[in-house]
């Protein structure tokens, strides 16, 4: 049963098309976060929320937003998709002590055609 | 730039085989250690998240050890199974950077019956 839902599992999409991949999750956890992940690569961190009206960019640079006006939604959006955007992105979750770990949603593998 | 280094990159073992990992990562700045089993087409999941230099955590036929020191951790398989086939991630959470974690590459087991 997944506590965190990442919606939608696969997605092509045209270039220059807007598109906002949906992330939420029934924990309450207050960390939120976005990692990208291209073939045969690390994850890496675009974005993180530690809290409603809190976000920040991560290490790895990234043309795609996110917002946070919901403690449990936290959506990326992409405003013109580029072949380049083509990847797979995973939301994820923690507490705020970390103790557990953090929980992923199934993430979301774009083509951009 | 942190690095996080796994070894192997794939491993291919026979039912019934031990087999271990390891990861390798900065010993400065360490607050934990993260371990997670990513199986296809689902949610990557946390196996163990430690923090104290010596420490050992075990999950059923899985075990992993901590060297904060020296930078490295190894994760043990008993006796594998074909469902312990997975990618097994490990990931570096620095101190005071609020849970942000630096993932490596990922070891991809496979175990044949």
């Amino acid at each position: 049963e997944a506590d965190i839902y990442q919606t939608p599992r696969y997605l092509v999409i045209g270039t220059g098309k807007k598109i906002t991949l949906e992330c939420s999750q029934t924990m309450g956890h207050d960390k939120m976060y976005w990692y990208q992940q291209d073939p045969g690569m690390e994850l890496h961190l675009i974005h993180y929320s530690y809290g409603v009206n809190s976000t920040e960019k991560g290490d790895l640079s990234s043309e795609s937003t996110v917002s946070r006006i919901r403690t449990e939604h936290f959506p990326l959006t992409l405003e013109s998709a580029r072949p380049s955007h083509t990847s797979q992105y995973l939301c994820a979750s923690s507490e705020s002590s970390g103790y557990y770990g953090y929980t992923f949603g199934s993430g979301t593998r774009l083509t951009v055609v | 730039i942190l690095n996080v280094e796994q070894s192997p990159q794939s491993l291919h073992v026979q039912e019934g085989d031990s087999t271990n990992f390891t990861c390798s990562f900065p010993s400065s700045n360490f607050y934990a250690l993260h371990w997670y089993r990513w199986e296809t087409a689902k949610s990557p999941e946390a196996l163990f998240v430690m923090t104290l230099n010596g420490d050992e955590k075990k999950k059923g036929r899985i075990s992993a050890t901590l060297n904060t020191k020296e930078g490295y951790s190894y994760l043990y398989i008993k006796g594998s199974q074909p469902e312990d086939s997975a990618t097994y991630l490990c990931a570096f959470e620095p101190y005071n950077q609020g849970g942000k974690l630096i993932f490596g590459q990922g070891t991809e087991l496979s175990v044949k019956p």
